[in-house]
């Protein structure tokens, strides 16, 4: 079974530009997650998909956002990027969510925003 | 925000010696997961505890859970150079139909030859 796959792997863009980044998740997987990844502030929450519907939201400004679509892949956006919107991007998938089952994480997008 | 503080912060040991690792958290949780990143990578899932349950094993790796004191711990034992990587608790607490997984600060072990 094919792992969890996220592209690009390596990004680099300007402040003030938006950015998108794919993740898609184990065949039979219907829950995606992101985190985002810094030195300073660890592994954060951004957001939970199932069914193509947002179930849960970290506490992350209206510049993140996401979507899933009805084959489980998901995408999320950073619109207006900023220095500190540097980090590693982590999407997970799971069956039906991290609450039960544990989440398979993909190798990361890796943004580095000037 | 982290929900999870684990201690220590880094940990150096010889290969074939044992490491644990602590993490305490603030609220009531469901369960805890362990999961090892490997430098600049994405998270291996290592093992799940339920809020019901106080050890549990897997293979090196043996996991308690106090949800009196709020911690949990992870030993691995008869370390390997491989085991080098950081190390993360995190808790999961249900709430309503969406459930939020929430990171610590992670261990990171340093296995030497």
């Amino acid at each position: 079974k094919a792992g969890v796959t996220q592209t690009p792997r390596y990004l680099i863009k300007t402040r003030g530009q938006q950015v998108t980044l794919s993740c898609s998740p184990i065949s039979g997987h219907r829950s995606v997650s992101w985190y985002q990844q810094t030195p300073g502030q660890g592994l954060q929450f951004l957001f939970e998909y199932f069914s193509e519907t947002q179930r849960n939201k970290g506490n992350f400004p209206g510049r993140f956002s996401g979507r899933q679509f009805s084959n489980s892949r998901s995408e999320m956006n950073v619109s207006t990027l900023e220095l500190g919107d540097s980090a590693l991007y982590l999407c997970a998938s799971s069956l039906t969510g991290p609450s039960s089952y544990e989440q398979y994480f993909g190798p990361g997008t890796r943004l580095t925003v000037t | 925000s982290q929900q999870g503080e684990e201690d220590p912060q880094a940990l150096s040991i010889q290969e074939g010696e044992n490491a644990t690792m602590n993490c305490s958290y603030k609220t009531s949780i469901n369960n805890l997961q362990w999961y090892r990143q490997n430098s600049g990578r994405g998270l291996v899932h290592l093992i799940l505890i339920r809020s019901n349950e106080r050890e549990k094993h897997s293979g090196r790796l043996r996991v308690t859970l106090d949800t009196s004191k709020k911690s949990s711990s992870l030993l691995i034992t008869a370390s390997r150079a491989a085991d080098t990587a950081s190390y993360f608790c995190a808790t999961v607490l249900n709430t309503g139909t969406a459930s939020k997984l929430t990171f610590g600060t992670g261990t990171r072990l340093q296995v030497t030859l």
